[in-house]
């Protein structure tokens, strides 16, 4: 029973079209994000959503829109792909610390990725 | 930018030697520190977290967290060809407020590689 199901796995499109990735948790953790790894596997932050509420939103472009229909659910769709959108694209869950300094089972739960190519 | 720093590797250590990777980070009131594996081509995957200082074990590994010198290491003993995997940092910055409490910092991982 997969925690964190991404799809798909891998996406070959040309630059140009827009496309979607889907993301799930059945963690029933509060929190979800969006992380772009690139060639180097740097993990950057793109988006995070608390209860359907996004909190996080770095500096990325506005072709990329997230959406988060419900806690369990964010989504992720990308307009008019370039070629440097090229990357894999992972998806993460947690669970919500009240304080800062709160110890717990807080780690992310990676989804399985999504390889973008942009041909 | 919170900064976590991991050195930069790759590291590469023969089979049954002790792979020692190394974190330091900015953010002097971090209090919630992690170790993911990331194998090649597969998702990270959660292997160690730490909170309080000294040493945590979990089979063969080890984290070491010391907070006064803001670092934090992964020890791996009789290192396996199977561990040969980039390894990644995390910690919490507790700075962060409401909903963003979460947040973890990541490094840019240590490439390990062991050689049988």
């Amino acid at each position: 029973d997969t925690a964190v199901s991404q799809t798909p796995k891998y996406l070959v499109t040309q630059m140009g079209n827009d496309k979607s990735i889907k993301c799930e948790q059945n963690l029933g953790h509060d929190t979800m994000y969006w992380y772009k790894q690139d060639s180097k596997k740097f993990l950057k932050i793109m988006f995070s959503y608390n209860n359907k509420e996004l909190i996080i939103n770095e500096t990325v472009p506005n072709r990329f829109s997230p959406k988060s229909p419900d806690k369990a659910h964010l989504n992720l769709h990308i307009n008019s792909l370039e070629l440097g959108d090229s990357a894999v694209y992972f998806c993460a869950s947690s669970q919500q610390p009240r304080t800062g300094w709160e110890r717990g089972n807080y780690g992310y739960t990676f989804g399985s990725g999504t390889r973008l190519t942009v041909v | 930018q919170k900064e976590v720093e991991q050195n930069s590797g790759p590291l590469s250590v023969p089979e049954g030697a002790i792979a020692s990777l190394n974190c330091t980070y900015s953010d002097r009131g971090s209090q919630s520190f992690f170790w993911y594996r990331q194998y090649s081509g597969k998702s990270p995957e959660l292997i160690m977290s730490i909170y309080s200082n000294g040493d945590k074990e979990d089979g063969r590994f080890t984290a070491q967290l010391n907070k006064a010198s803001q670092y934090v290491s992964l020890l791996i003993r009789d290192s396996q060809p199977s561990d040969s995997a980039t390894y990644l940092c995390a910690v919490n910055n507790p700075a962060d407020r409401g909903s963003t409490l979460g947040r973890l910092y990541f490094g840019r991982g240590t490439q390990l590689t062991v050689w049988p």
